[in-house]
């Protein structure tokens, strides 16, 4: 089975604009979930998508948001860029099914200047 | 999810067995002890989760203490290219949110 796929791998972008991150997750899975890195606060968790309904949410202001697809794609944006938000974002694939393991993509290191 | 607690780095020799121990003294009966890893900026991978048996797989092996208040990964021979960050996770899973501490960045030293 091919992997969890994100796209772009690198992106760079200026204070205030808005950024689209993809993540395909593994053939099968249905639930998606997306993870910021930051040397500051480590590995966080942003939120959780289910067959397309968001399930769980972390502690993220409203400028980070999801969405899934029918095909359990997830797209993630983030609007009105800041310095901060420069990161390493993640995203994980699994069934869905409570104790099921997650499977990480190779992440999108998003540059804001 | 349970607080886990890990040693902020180690090393170990090359060929050599590789014990990264975990403590998660708050642990509930219906948590599991996941670990991961992360190479350098690379997506965390998977290497191995228990609830409470040992278990073992192609990677590494998983000690979980009779009280499950701590656990320890074992990779038997460990290898330059298992130099990393290891992260202990004790979750539930429901709602597949982890929560990751800082991890043990384990050195393998040539």
């Amino acid at each position: 089975k091919a992997g969890v796929t994100q796209t772009p791998r690198y992106l760079i972008k200026t204070r205030g604009q808005q950024v689209t991150l993809s993540c395909s997750p593994i053939s099968g899975h249905r639930s998606v979930s997306w993870y910021q890195q930051t040397p500051g606060q480590g590995l966080q968790f942003l939120f959780e998508y289910f067959s397309e309904t968001q399930r769980n949410k972390g502690n993220f202001p409203g400028r980070f948001s999801g969405r899934q697809f029918s095909n359990s794609r997830s797209e993630m944006n983030v609007s009105t860029l800041e310095l901060g938000d420069s990161a390493l974002y993640l995203c994980a694939s699994s069934s869905g099914t409570s104790g099921d393991t997650q499977y990480f993509g190779p992440g999108t290191r998003l540059t804001v200047l | 999810d349970a607080k886990t607690t890990q040693p902020p780095s180690m090393d170990c020799a090359e060929g050599r067995a590789a014990n990264l121990p975990c403590n998660h003294s708050t642990i509930s009966g219906n948590e599991y002890v996941y670990w991961y890893r992360q190479i350098h900026s690379q997506g965390p991978q998977y290497i191995i989760h228990g609830l409470k048996n040992n278990e073992t797989n192609e990677m590494a092996s998983l000690i979980i203490t009779e009280d499950r208040k701590s656990s320890t990964l074992i990779l038997p021979h460990a290898t330059l290219r298992d130099t990393a960050v290891y992260y202990c996770i004790a979750t539930r899973n429901t709602g597949n949110q982890f929560y990751f501490g800082t991890g043990t960045s384990l050195t393998v030293i040539p």
